[in-house]
């Protein structure tokens, strides 16, 4: 199992400001992944972070909004830029350590998440 | 469209029930399932993973069942306590080029004391 620290836990911010959020994992593994979780709905997939290149976004979020970084195999950086009330939602990091089964064999863990809400 | 659905939305029930969580999913090519609970304000716990080979997982009072021909999955809490009150939450491993996982709405349980 891999233990994933993410901070900050919560954080109110202004419409128009940024805030990045640090995703921390114990061990080295070869996915991360960013996930948003707006109020009474499921996780929607943001970006596959890559280590020393650019995150892979899926449909619906950019770049300049998300910037995504990944300096090494053990961390990474979501920024929500420009903020307005709508980004008010649960942001969570996770990774997946793809052992010899290969990826469809490992589990993915979860950060404890971190809560924004825009005003 | 891949999608993954979970009813019910929501489930009360009395403490030292049995339940049963299902989930449903579009595309029977699947390459492997997940469980997880989620408790309010938190991050996701994986419990359970199957793996497309696979019918059944299981861990402690967890039992955790695969019918891809049918696109179904369940989830079943044996002799449910309070402390298993929480969001439980299926992802799906369709494939593709990134092996990501596509998640349900979620069933939110409360097991009554």
């Amino acid at each position: 199992s891999a233990v994933i620290s993410q901070k900050p836990s919560r954080d109110i911010c202004q419409r128009g400001t940024s805030l990045t959020i640090q995703c921390q994992v114990d061990s080295q593994v070869t996915m991360m992944f960013w996930y948003r979780q707006q109020p009474g709905q499921s996780l929607t997939l943001i970006a596959t972070a890559n280590q020393g290149s650019e995150a892979t976004y899926e449909s619906g979020f950019v770049i300049d909004k998300f910037p995504i970084s990944r300096p090494n195999l053990t961390f990474s950086t979501l920024t929500v830029s420009n903020m307005s009330p709508e980004d008010s939602s649960i942001y969570l990091c996770s990774a997946r350590r793809t052992g010899t089964g290969g990826p469809t064999n490992e589990k993915l863990f979860f950060g404890s998440g971190t809560q924004l809400s825009v005003l | 469209k891949q999608e993954v659905t979970q009813i019910p939305a929501a489930l009360s029930v009395p403490e030292g029930e049995n339940l049963v969580l299902n989930c449903s999913f579009t595309d029977s090519a699947i390459y492997n399932l997940q469980w997880f609970r989620q408790d309010p304000g938190k991050g996701l716990t994986s419990l359970l993973l199957i793996q497309s080979s696979q019918r059944e997982q299981t861990s402690g009072r967890l039992n955790a069942s695969l019918d891809k021909s049918s696109g179904r999955s369940t989830l079943y809490i044996a002799a449910s306590q309070p402390g298993d009150s929480a969001t439980y939450l299926c992802a799906v491993m369709f494939p593709s080029g990134t092996y990501k996982y596509i998640f349900g709405t979620g069933t939110r349980l409360k097991v009554l004391a």
